[in-house]
């Protein structure tokens, strides 16, 4: 299976401090991209980037792409209690399937 | 407002039973997905569809159908339902091959 692999499986911080979170995969991929599922809901699509990107920003999310260690990192900066979520990677390979990560859960503490 | 629906929001059914879950979608996208997620694999991809008359079998196909009639909807069905098949069902939809997927509020489908 191409699924990806998130790392740390569980977060915990404090309100305020920031949040990584790492993707890693198996192949060749077009793109790379992070989701958030909050308790109960679908997932919500929050930034993509592609295969030759190595950086993108979108407000206080950070994402790092290195195709040559098959990973990807999230960054969530000065973390909010509603930024509590399971966050996953999904990458879409050369074949065009779609392999979604385990996920990590993040916990943030007002 | 476009969106992505998907009814039952919960099922429960008995083992051997034919169930069919729908998913719509008002977006008019061509590309559809059905996925399952259970604790520890995330979630997996079971069929795709990428227009009309157009099906695909994903990671966790063996067990599952779905056909593509029209754009709006993709309807995944159990042909007959074992208890490893319990789990949340999410449908989405994505513009593009490679863009970001929509996703419904998913089901859950508990066997019995």
């Amino acid at each position: 299976s191409q699924q990806g692999e998130e790392d740390p499986q569980a977060l915990s911080i404090q309100e305020g401090e920031n949040a990584t979170m790492n993707c890693s995969y198996k192949t060749s991929i077009n793109n790379l991209q992070w989701y958030r599922q909050n308790s109960g809901r679908g997932l919500v699509h929050l930034i993509l980037i592609r295969s030759n990107e190595r950086e993108k920003h979108s407000g206080r999310l950070r994402v790092t792409l290195d195709t040559s260690k098959k990973s990807s990192s999230l960054l969530i900066t000065a973390s909010r209690a509603a930024d509590t979520a399971s966050y996953f990677c999904a990458t879409d390979d050369t074949g065009n399937q779609f392999y979604f990560g385990t996920g990590t859960s993040l916990t943030v503490i007002p | 407002d476009a969106e992505i629906t998907q009814s039952p929001r919960h099922k429960i059914t008995e083992t051997g039973r034919q169930v069919t879950l729908a998913c719509h979608q008002t977006w008019n996208h061509n590309n559809m997905f059905w996925y399952r997620q259970d604790l520890g694999h995330g979630l997996r991809l079971i069929h795709y569809s990428y227009g009309v008359q157009d099906t695909n079998k994903g990671e966790v196909s063996d067990g599952y159908s779905v056909s593509r009639s029209n754009t709006e909807d993709l309807p995944l069905t159990l042909e007959s339902a074992a208890s490893s098949q319990t789990s949340v069902y999410f449908c989405a939809s994505s513009e593009s091959k490679a863009a970001e997927q929509y996703f419904g509020p998913g089901t859950r489908l508990t066997v019995t």
